[in-house]
């Protein structure tokens, strides 16, 4: 149980393009979801939570003009990345808890690959 | 400020045993984490320690110890499908989870 998903795996799209990213928890009810950017080599470093029905939270230094994140359900959030730069190419990882107490552990979609040419 | 400190690397050989250290300064403390990413995939959860001591899973263990700010990743009979990061995470007052930068763990043969 406890699987999330997250469509497309990987996307090659032109400068001042934008890009949309889904997360999907597939067999559970997902109170927070979470978005995460990672770099070569680097940690997760993370964007944003998001609660079903609510505006996002967004990190330090995160633009929310740029990352727009809509959790409309239970089950999905959507990223989209606005007007991408090939400094936006990353590995963009999505999680989602069934809670956020101390033992709700974060389950981890399989990302999404974002080049920018 | 918050910190989470795990070495950037180690190697082991496989059929071995190897220990990957946490140590942590958080506001507040709601439980650890740790999680496995092998390269280019996500984190896959491995294990959840609230209570100080040692929780057993197969293979591996965890431990905690809170007065100390402190936790390890037990790996025993190493194989090469071990070869990953392996992430320590911890909860704060907030419920927010602080990451760790991640050990890489290589594995010979």
């Amino acid at each position: 149980g406890a699987v999330v998903s997250q469509h497309p795996s990987w996307v090659i799209c032109k400068s001042g393009t934008s890009v949309k990213i889904e997360c999907r928890s597939l067999d559970f009810q997902a109170t927070t979801m979470f978005w995460y950017r990672q770099f070569p080599k680097q940690s997760l470093m993370l964007m944003a939570t998001s609660n079903e029905g609510s505006k996002a939270t967004y990190e330090q230094g995160v633009e929310k003009d740029k990352f727009l994140i809509n959790h409309a359900s239970l089950t999905l959030s959507t990223l989209t990345v606005t007007s991408a730069h090939p400094e936006d190419s990353s590995f963009y990882i999505c999680s989602a808890s069934s809670g956020t107490g101390g033992s709700y552990e974060q389950y981890f979609g399989p990302g999404t690959r974002l080049t920018v040419t | 400020g918050q910190n989470i400190d795990q070495p950037t690397e180690m190697t082991a050989t496989e059929g071995a045993i190897v220990q990957i250290n946490c140590t942590y300064q958080t506001s507040g403390f709601n439980g650890l984490f740790w999680y496995q990413q092998h390269a280019g995939e996500a984190p896959t959860f491995l294990s959840y320690n609230v209570l100080d001591g040692l929780e057993e899973k197969g293979r591996f263990s965890s431990f905690l110890s809170r007065s100390k700010g402190y936790s390890y990743l037990l790996l025993k009979e190493l194989q090469m499908k071990d070869s990953a990061s392996y992430l320590c995470a911890v909860k704060d007052s907030n419920y927010q989870l602080i990451w760790g930068a991640g050990t890489k763990l290589i594995i010979k043969p």
